[in-house]
Order: C-alpha cells, then sequence, then structure tokens
C-alpha cells in the first residue's frame, strides 16, 4: 500500500500569503497525484489532478507540482475561504486508493 | 447541476447491517467507476470500495473485505453498498465519489454524504 505522509499537519498563516503544503509518497506514484480541499462540514473537493492539472472551476491562485514521490500544493495568496483541511490521493498503485493525513490551514 | 445524493445511512448496532445508496443527476455513471470513501469523525478520508463499469469488476478495501459489497445499476443511475457484520470502526460518513472512465480514479466528484453510527 502507498503510504502518503502530509506536512506539516497545521499551518498558521495570514490572509495574503503564500501556502506550501508538502505530500511525500512511500513509493513513486509517477505524476497520479491529486489534491482535495474539505472545509468543515462538507465533502472534500477537487482541486489538482495528475500532479498539476487545476480541475474545473479552480482558481488560479492553486498550483501543484512535483513527481514521483514528493510533491507541493501551492496557494500563492491566501483567500479567506481557502483556510480549511486539504488533502493528497495517489491513484497510481491501487487498490487501495490511499489518501494523506491531511494538512490544516489556519488563520493565524 | 451535478448531484450526487447518498442515502441509508443511520444507527446500527454492532453486528447489523446497512444499505447505503446513491443517486446521481446531471451525470450519468455509465462508463465511469464509481467509489465509497469514508470519514471517520474528526479523521481522515478512507477508500471504501470502487466498482468499474462495463466488467463491473469490484475493489475493496482490506478493512472491509468480506462484509461490504458494492454495487451499482446504471438503468437507475445509482451505486449501492450493502455493509455486514458492522463495528465501531465502520461509524464515519460516507461519500459516494465519482471516478473517471473505465478505472481511473479521478475522484472528480463527491456527494455530500450519508452519517453511519455503529453503536449499542
Amino acid at each position: 500500500e502507498v503510504v502518503l505522509t502530509q506536512s506539516p499537519a497545521t499551518l498558521s498563516l495570514s490572509p495574503g500569503e503564500r501556502a506550501t503544503l508538502s505530500c511525500r509518497a512511500s513509493e513513486s506514484v509517477i505524476t497520479y497525484l491529486a489534491w482535495f480541499q474539505q472545509k468543515v462540514g462538507q465533502a472534500p473537493r477537487l482541486l489538482i489532478y495528475d500532479a498539476s492539472k487545476r480541475a474545473t472551476g479552480i482558481p488560479a491562485r492553486f498550483s501543484g507540482s512535483g513527481s514521483g514521490t514528493d510533491f507541493t500544493l501551492t496557494i500563492s495568496s491566501l483567500e479567506p475561504e481557502d483556510f480549511a483541511v486539504y488533502y493528497c490521493q495517489q491513484r497510481y498503485n491501487w487498490p487501495p486508493v490511499t489518501f494523506g493525513g491531511g494538512t490544516k490551514v489556519e488563520i493565524k | 447541476e451535478v448531484q450526487l445524493l447518498e442515502s441509508g445511512g443511520g444507527l446500527v448496532q454492532p453486528g447489523g447491517s446497512l444499505r447505503l445508496s446513491c443517486v446521481a443527476s446531471g451525470i450519468t455513471f455509465t462508463g465511469y467507476i464509481v467509489n465509497w470513501v469514508r470519514q471517520a469523525p474528526g479523521r481522515g478520508l478512507e477508500w471504501v470500495s470502487g466498482i468499474s463499469d462495463g466488467d463491473g469488476n469490484t475493489y475493496y478495501a482490506d478493512s472491509v473485505k468480506g462484509r461490504f459489497t458494492i454495487s451499482r445499476d446504471n438503468s437507475k443511475n445509482t451505486l449501492y453498498l450493502q455493509m455486514n457484520s458492522l463495528g465501531p470502526e465502520d461509524t464515519a460518513v460516507y461519500y459516494c465519489v465519482k471516478g473517471g472512465r473505465a478505472t481511473n480514479q479521478v475522484f472528480d466528484f463527491w456527494g455530500q454524504g450519508t452519517l453511519v453510527t455503529v453503536s449499542s
């Protein structure tokens, strides 16, 4: 099973700042990695798939990069609505599809 | 507007059974792999099961294998999850999630979830 480790667990930032979230895989997933945003009481929403492709309707301030075992989600300038929990997910070696443990982006 | 609407959750005693359903509107399940993903209270996301179209292959997490059965009815645009021998560890919000074509597991649409609580 591919284990995804996200860091940091919590990121405390102010609106307008840049957020950099990390996801490390226990083995290569090529670029078959996605990022999701989840707000309290809501279902997750797909932001990025295949490491760097923005999903439909996702603002350009969200970008993804990486390949192999190391991936990054960057939010270039945090908007108030971006404070949420973010998960990475791999679909290269499945079953099982696996998720990271999440990074909470909170207001500083 | 694409909507996935889950139902069938509720309170069940340990050892009991439940059947979840997910009806899609604004989109067809035909040709796509569809899945169940769960989230225990205050915890992260866990993929539970998936079913492809065409060959109807089914896939399960080890934690539910032998207890849960996934199925689909494309004529009703509906996904199901039969859950047997439920334990407290199965308590979670269960999300219906649409994947991509064939076995392309890009989770692009999620339902709002249905809560399953296993407790005596």
